[in-house]
Order: C-alpha cells, then sequence, then structure tokens
C-alpha cells in the first residue's frame, strides 16, 4: 500500500532562515513518482516539483531545494532564506506507475513571520 | 490560459440533501479527477475520469459519483449528505500521456453540511 508521512504538522520560522519539510513515504513499486504542493489560504494546490523514482539527483529551484534517498524513502523539502509569501500548506505526493491518483500526506503548515 | 475552474466556490447544504460540484479542466487536458480535503487534512482521492468513463476509484462509497462530458468538463455528485461531507472538494486535470509531469489543481468548492 502507498503512504504518505510527514511528521512536522506547523513550523514557525522567522524570516530568512532556512526552513526543511520532511516527507517518508512508502511502496512497493519500483517506478513512482514524487510531488511536492503547496496549499496557500486560497485553497488551490500548486505545483512545485515531480521526481521519479529513478532519478536521485537533487535539485535547486532558486530558495527551493528538494533531497530525494531512496535508501531512506524520503524525499525532503528546503526554503532557503524564508519570506512572509511561503506562509502555505505544504503537502508531499506519491503516484505510483499509471499515475492513476496522488497520495497525498496530512501537510506540514510553515508559518513565516516577519 | 485559463487553469481549473471550479463552481461554486462554496455552498451549504443540510444533511440528506443532494449536491452537484463542477469543473472544467485546464485547457489541452482530458482528465479530471477529484479530491475530498477534510480540514487540516491531506487530499483525499475520490476518483478519475478519462474518455467520459471513471478510470480508478478512491475508498468512497457509491454516495459519490461523477460524470465527464465531451468537452472534458466533469461533475461529481454526492448523494444522501452526512455531516462527514464537509470539506473542501478538488478538481484535478492533466493529460493521460502526460500525466506524469503532474497535475493542476482548481481552487475547490468548499461544501459545509449541516
Amino acid at each position: 500500500a502507498q503512504k504518505v508521512t510527514q511528521a512536522q504538522t506547523e513550523i514557525s520560522v522567522v524570516e530568512k532562515e532556512d526552513v526543511t519539510l520532511d516527507c517518508v513515504y512508502e511502496t512497493r513499486d519500483t517506478t513512482y513518482y514524487l510531488f511536492w504542493y503547496k496549499q496557500p489560504p486560497s485553497g488551490e494546490l500548486v505545483f512545485l516539483i515531480r521526481r521519479n523514482s529513478f532519478d536521485e539527483q537533487n535539485e535547486i529551484s532558486g530558495r527551493y531545494s528538494w533531497n530525494f534517498q531512496k535508501s531512506t524513502s524520503s524525499f525532503n523539502f528546503t526554503i532557503t532564506a524564508s519570506q512572509v509569501v511561503d506562509s502555505a500548506v505544504y503537502f508531499c505526493a506519491l503516484s505510483e506507475a499509471g499515475f492513476q491518483k496522488l497520495v497525498f500526506g496530512t501537510g506540514t503548515r510553515l508559518l513565516v513571520s516577519p | 490560459d485559463a487553469g481549473v475552474t471550479q463552481s461554486p466556490t462554496h455552498l451549504i447544504k443540510t444533511r440528506g440533501q443532494q449536491v452537484t460540484l463542477r469543473c472544467s479542466p485546464k485547457s489541452g487536458h482530458d482528465t479530471v479527477s477529484w479530491y475530498q480535503q477534510a480540514l487540516g487534512q491531506g487530499p483525499q482521492f475520490i476518483f478519475q475520469y478519462y474518455e467520459e468513463e471513471e478510470r480508478q476509484r478512491g475508498n468512497f462509497p457509491d454516495r459519490f459519483s461523477g460524470h465527464q462530458f465531451p468537452n472534458y468538463s466533469s461533475e461529481l455528485n454526492v448523494n444522501a449528505l452526512l455531516l462527514g461531507d464537509s470539506a473542501l472538494y478538488l478538481c484535478a486535470s492533466s493529460h493521460m500521456a502526460e500525466r506524469a509531469y503532474g497535475y493542476t489543481f482548481g481552487s475547490g468548492t468548499r461544501l459545509t453540511v449541516v
């Protein structure tokens, strides 16, 4: 069965601090995809990144970076020099081969104060 | 380029009533998925429609049904509403041939059952 665990319910930081959001996943498939989405108060889920199970290369996009480690079944997300606009709920999600559905974690609420 | 459009944005229903939610996918997308997001939880997959057929279904009772139209838009119907059906209902669209690249979500319909 597929499962995504985001153990951090809420994180509070002060602007310009770095913050890492943890994601641990479970799947029996060898081919799968991992995603991160951002959900601002408006409710819309905003796509941030997709990573397939065969590509463990870390990725950096501006202030965002992702660390994918198959050995620990983790796909962690780091925001460098956080900003107030980063405040939102962040979801990690898993999709197995066939991409029929996304299985989401329970989300991590990030609060960035000025 | 319009993204995923959902209507209505909010509605209030009474227990036992029926409700219909609507979704227009992003231009160029042919697949629509529906998710239920209870307060403080991650989205849960309800079902997915492609070529006007239900392709996959999550763990939801038959009270939840859907439809996809020839123009790829979709409806989610919930019969015999329960208080526990109160949630944010999210629609996500993708192109079947490119769904590995992620899904585009709408802002959702917030349903309150009283």
